[in-house]
């Protein structure tokens, strides 16, 4: 079985910039997360899909991020414009379960996104 | 909301054993999950705890007090290739799963 796959692996910017992230997840896996993990700290969650409804965005900086999951399948998480802040490693999950119980996440590799 | 107390740091040495532990306060509670990241990886799968006790898996078990808001991971005969970050996260109860992740223990094994 495939694991989440994401694109790029590294990115370089300048503040105020824009940047994608995309993420493809298990196939059949109805939830989907983004998580944003700063250096030497845990994954903090912007946002949560399930099929391709938002679950949960309450950390997600709105006036800069966005995310979308249109046909519940892939997803892509962009951030515009960039602030030095952003600089991060931006993990994808995905797991099988339906809202309601814990289920197990499956992490893509990660984005890894500096800020300059 | 949730808070998650993990250590930042422990050193151990190979072949010995090695308790990190994770403390939680949570308005309501369903399980308590442990990931183990290495350096410039992403987080895999450890264990999740839903009942109190010890649960076996290997050289790896973890342990779950819900009472005391409290867990650990043992792992034992440690092996260098166990240095990693060890990340404790909850559950809470009701509603969707939102996984809180606590910073997570940086864990160097050495000879």
């Amino acid at each position: 079985e495939a694991g989440v796959a994401q694109s790029p692996r590294y990115k370089i910017i300048e503040k105020r910039q824009s940047v994608a992230f995309w993420c493809n997840p298990i196939s059949g896996h109805a939830t989907l997360y983004w998580y944003q993990q700063i250096l030497g700290q845990g994954p903090k969650l912007l946002i949560q899909f399930q099929n391709n409804g938002v679950v949960d965005d309450s950390q997600l900086p709105k006036d800069r991020f966005s995310a979308e999951r249109l046909k519940g399948v892939d997803s892509t998480l962009k951030i515009q414009p960039a602030k030095l802040e952003d600089s991060a490693v931006y993990l994808c999950a995905s797991s099988a379960r339906l809202a309601g119980g814990a289920d197990t996440q499956y992490f893509g590799p990660g984005t890894r996104l500096t800020v300059l | 909301g949730q808070n998650i107390d993990q250590p930042t740091e422990m050193t151990a040495t190979e072949g010995a054993i090695v308790q990190i532990n994770c403390t939680y306060q949570t308005s309501g509670f369903n399980g308590l999950f442990w990931y183990q990241q290495h350096a410039g990886e992403a987080p895999t799968f450890l264990s999740y705890n839903v009942l109190d006790g010890l649960e076996e898996k290997g050289r790896f078990s973890s342990f779950l007090s819900r009472s005391k808001g409290y867990s650990y991971l043992l792992l034992k005969e440690l092996q260098m290739k166990d240095s990693a970050s060890y990340l404790c996260a909850v559950v809470p109860s009701g509603g969707y799963q939102k996984v809180t992740f606590g910073t997570g223990t940086k864990l160097q094994v050495i000879p």
